[in-house]
């Protein structure tokens, strides 16, 4: 069974980076059926996908247009997690953040963790 | 503003079928297959449908997904009080190169 389990950093200031990273149990970050994706909900935002990564021969990654610039996710082999670095937040970017595993359809969903924007 | 467009609310009395709709265009449902999701208050997504049509492992029968075209249904029979919650769909976007999702409908079982 696939797990998800987050890193909890909750307040983060305005301008600065908000970081989380994502432990997998059950399945590996450079799994060649898997992609580790990125995505938030917030009311005014509803659900939002962020970003992946996954690795088919090489690491791709993909990530969305309203945060491209912004955005990083990167695997980490050796601890077998991934994680998400999004700079310069605004209050915008509050919201709770979720580790998703898409091996076709997005599967496999940590329970999320809130991060507020605010100084 | 959602790729996908869903209606914000569906309502039903236990035991009735109650149908959630989802459109979306030829870059994501029409290409690829709805998904939809429940969630329970306080909850991540739990996926109930994907391909269209196929439901996951402990996913009970009375639910059921149908494509056609650009948009995507939701069925659920024999409503339940537990059913109560938001339904999503989603669909991978071959334009955006990404997963988008519906704004969502908040299901009540009066």
């Amino acid at each position: 069974q696939v797990q998800l389990q987050q890193s909890r950093p909750g307040l983060v200031k305005p301008s600065q980076t908000l970081s989380l990273t994502c432990v997998i149990s059950g399945d590996s970050v450079s799994s060649n059926s898997a992609a580790w994706n990125w995505i938030r909900q917030s009311p005014s935002r509803g659900l939002e996908w962020l970003g992946r990564t996954y690795y088919r021969s090489k690491w791709n990654y993909n990530y969305a247009a309203s945060v491209k610039g912004r955005i990083t996710v990167s695997p980490d082999t050796s601890r077998n997690q991934f994680s998400l670095q999004l700079n310069s937040v605004t209050p915008e970017d509050t919201a709770l953040y979720y580790c998703v595993r898409s091996g076709g359809p997005l599967d496999y969903w940590d329970q999320g963790t809130l991060v507020t924007v605010s100084s | 503003q959602s790729v996908l467009t869903q209606p914000p609310s569906a309502s039903g009395t236990p035991g009735q079928r109650v149908t959630i709709s989802c459109s979306g265009g030829s870059s994501n449902i029409g290409r690829n297959s709805a998904t939809w999701y429940q969630q329970l208050p306080g909850t991540a997504p739990k996926l109930l449908i994907y391909n269209g049509n196929q439901r996951p492992s402990g996913v009970p029968d009375r639910f059921s997904g149908s494509q056609s075209g650009t948009s995507g249904s939701l069925a659920i029979s024999g409503l339940q009080p537990e059913d109560e919650a938001d339904y999503y769909c989603a669909s991978w976007d071959g334009s955006l190169n990404g997963w988008v999702f519906g704004g969502g409908t908040k299901l009540t079982v009066l």
